[in-house]
């Protein structure tokens, strides 16, 4: 099966850095990854899916990137309410694996 | 709008039987893939199990032979029946619409233990 990666695990940024979190695949998944963004004491929330296409609704300032096995997840311009845990998610072929997360905080 | 409402989780000792559901409406549900996934305690988000609009099943190497996912076009229902329960399927269970996914149920409890 295909192993999902995600670095770093956690990361410490102040509002308005730019944050950068890497997704690797252990095997090509094309672009059929999935961003979630999960804040604490809530239900996850779709944030892009098809590598880079961004979710209706969901901030400009979130983007993706990355094809076959490396994927990266950009926060341009971090806010106060992006502190979360994001994963990601390969749903190419089953199973459809998780990342094991990346929590953000605000320094 | 999109709801879904999970139930049938709660206090099961190791080796026991639990069957969820959850409860689907504002959309055509027979034309949408469903998964269960779960979240342990302070843990990352688990994908455990898949059935397609078509009936087509797929599970996490981790439940396999143990859970039983079914849906039920004409109830609007998906399920969930976990059998040989342990300790490490201590988790909220969240039904979840599509892959990706785009809607999730507020989740039910599912605590293994003696």
């Amino acid at each position: 099966d295909i192993q999902m990666t995600q670095s770093p695990s956690s990361l410490s940024a102040s509002v308005g850095d730019r944050v950068t979190i890497a997704c690797r695949a252990s095997q090509g998944i094309t672009n059929y990854l999935a961003w979630y963004q999960q804040k604490p004491g809530k239900l996850p929330e779709l944030l892009i899916y098809a590598a880079s296409t961004l979710q209706s609704g969901v901030p400009s300032r979130f983007s993706g990137s990355g094809s076959g096995t490396d994927f990266t997840l950009t926060i341009s311009s971090l806010q106060p309410e992006d502190v979360a845990t994001y994963y990601c998610q390969k749903y190419n072929t089953a199973p459809f694996t998780f990342g094991p997360g990346t929590k953000v905080h605000i320094k | 709008e999109v709801q879904l409402v999970e139930s049938g989780g709660g206090l099961v000792q190791p080796g026991g039987s639990l069957r969820l559901s959850c409860a689907a409406s504002g959309f055509t549900f027979s034309s949408y893939e469903m998964n269960w996934v779960r979240q342990a305690p302070g843990k990352g988000l688990e994908w455990v199990s898949y059935i397609s609009s078509g009936g087509k099943i797929y599970y996490a190497d981790s439940v396999k032979g143990r859970f039983t996912i079914s849906r039920d076009n004409a109830k609007n229902s998906l399920y969930l029946q976990m059998n040989s329960l342990r300790a490490e399927d201590t988790a909220v269970y969240y039904c979840a619409r599509e892959l990706p996914i785009d809607s999730w149920g507020q989740g039910t409890l599912v605590t293994v233990s003696s």
